[in-house]
């Protein structure tokens, strides 16, 4: 597609339910990121695929977070057992390479753990 | 352990009052320097990308510089326009992609 696209836009869930939120990518880029970013705060990594490999997921907080990009394009970030402290913007970024140009971001999926 | 620290954490200017926004930063081995521009309720948008001590680049009223420790955006005569938070981002030499950012400047400029 011509940018990086989210969905859910925002999703509000129970305490204890699973989410998968998605991230469609610019079509040409084989790099793609997924980010949290709290209020008022910088965008914190998660973890990253280069084409269908997922390189570092260190930055994942815990083992309720999982991600996946199976044909290398479409990801899916899944949080099992959601938490009141998982609310957060997850944000999507694709980039043409994994060293090569910026990363382009897409609006977020704003998550309501309640 | 790397670092980007950004300061400071809000810069209220007039309309036409220059200032400067700061991006210290510890990696080992820069890849590169990235600054963001971020709207309320929007992804960030790319400004720059700069790799070596000593790049300037501009864009409109905007300039960003690099050093071995610091990168600074200057700002010259803003106009409200420029209001948004201004995010920096390193990666470094051995990170394979990754992307650390700072916590932002939040910037408003008053008419």
């Amino acid at each position: 597609g011509a940018g990086v696209s989210q969905s859910p836009r925002y999703k509000v869930t129970k305490r204890g339910q699973d989410v998968t939120l998605r991230c469609d990518p610019i079509s040409s880029h084989a790099t793609l990121y997924w980010y949290q970013q709290a209020l008022g705060q910088g965008p914190e990594f998660l973890t990253y695929f280069n084409y269908e490999a997922q390189p570092d997921k260190s930055g994942l907080p815990s083992d309720r977070f999982s991600a996946e990009r199976p044909e290398g394009s479409i990801s899916t970030l899944t949080i099992q057992r959601t938490e009141q402290r998982d609310s957060a913007m997850y944000r999507c970024a694709s980039r043409r390479g994994l060293n090569t140009g910026e990363l382009f971001f897409g609006e977020g999926s704003r998550l309501t753990v309640l | 352990e790397d670092q980007v620290t950004q300061s400071p954490e809000a810069l209220r200017l007039q309309e036409g009052e220059s200032s400067s926004l700061n991006c210290s930063y510890t990696v080992s081995g820069l890849r590169g320097l990235f600054w963001y521009r971020q709207d309320p309720g929007k992804g960030p948008e790319f400004l720059f990308t700069l790799y070596s001590a000593g790049e300037e680049k501009e864009k409109e009223r905007l300039k960003a510089t690099l050093t071995k420790k610091e990168s600074f955006l200057h700002i010259t005569a803003p106009k409200p326009e420029d209001s948004a938070t201004y995010l920096c981002a390193v990666q470094h030499g051995g990170s394979q992609g990754n992307l650390i950012f700072g916590k932002g400047t939040k910037l408003s400029v008053k008419p």
